[in-house]
């Protein structure tokens, strides 16, 4: 069964603070690595599709890496703004389907 | 391009009704999943469908079904409700071109509370 697990589970800093959180996956079996940002009162919103080890992917001052022999992605924010405020989720495929398994989420909160 | 979108938002049932919601995707997408999200479990994958066929499945009871039209329209039942039900479902559509990869797009949500 797989277990996607992220942490830290929430986070609170201050606008313009660079800022990272981890998700760690089963090694085995792996597929693609999906990285969501879900803001209050949203819907979660695509950020990353990662498949390769060593994937890096960025999106303005968002960027994430990918390391599959050891199961585990990071998300990076680079100087956060009060606009980054949303509970950030990734999900690994759970084999060659479309199935997701999802992580619980961290939580950051950007104060002015 | 009109986003996903889900009818109705908020439902409030008792126990032992039954309900149905419904998710319109994206034009061009024919792939619709349906998640559970509680505040304990997170997102919890429930099926999905593709052109009218449940591809995959989660782990949830038979009391939770699901049906996927020709114009990719999808429905999800939910039979004898429990408590436990009461949760945020989500719908997302995805452009299927051959790849698993493709980003999903999610619906609004509908939330469903079991009284």
């Amino acid at each position: 069964i797989l277990n996607v697990e992220q942490s830290p589970q929430s986070l609170h800093v201050q606008e313009g603070d660079s800022t990272n959180f981890t998700c760690s996956f089963p090694s085995s079996n792996f597929y693609a690595l999906h990285w969501y940002r879900w803001e209050t009162a949203k819907s979660p919103e695509a950020l990353f599709v990662m498949t390769l080890n060593g994937d890096e992917k960025k999106k303005g001052r968002i960027s994430a890496t990918l390391n599959t022999k050891e199961g585990y992605s990071y998300l990076y924010i680079k100087g956060s703004q009060p606009e980054d405020s949303a509970t950030y989720l990734c999900a690994q495929n759970a084999g060659n389907n479309r199935k997701l398994i999802w992580g619980l989420g961290t939580s950051l909160a950007v104060n002015p | 391009k009109a986003g996903v979108t889900q009818t109705p938002r908020y439902l409030i049932k008792t126990r032992g009704q039954q309900v149905t919601l419904s998710c319109s995707p994206i034009s061009g997408h024919r792939s619709v999943s349906w998640y559970q999200q509680t505040p304990g479990q997170g997102l919890q994958f429930l099926f999905e469908y593709f052109s009218e066929t449940q591809r995959n499945k989660g782990n949830f009871p038979g009391r939770f079904s699901g049906r996927q039209f020709s114009n990719s329209r999808s429905e999800m039942n939910v039979s004898t409700l429990e408590l436990g039900d009461s949760a945020l479902y989500l719908c997302a559509s995805s452009f299927s071109s051959g790849t698993i990869y493709n980003e999903q797009f999610f619906g609004p949500g509908t939330r469903l509370t079991v009284l």
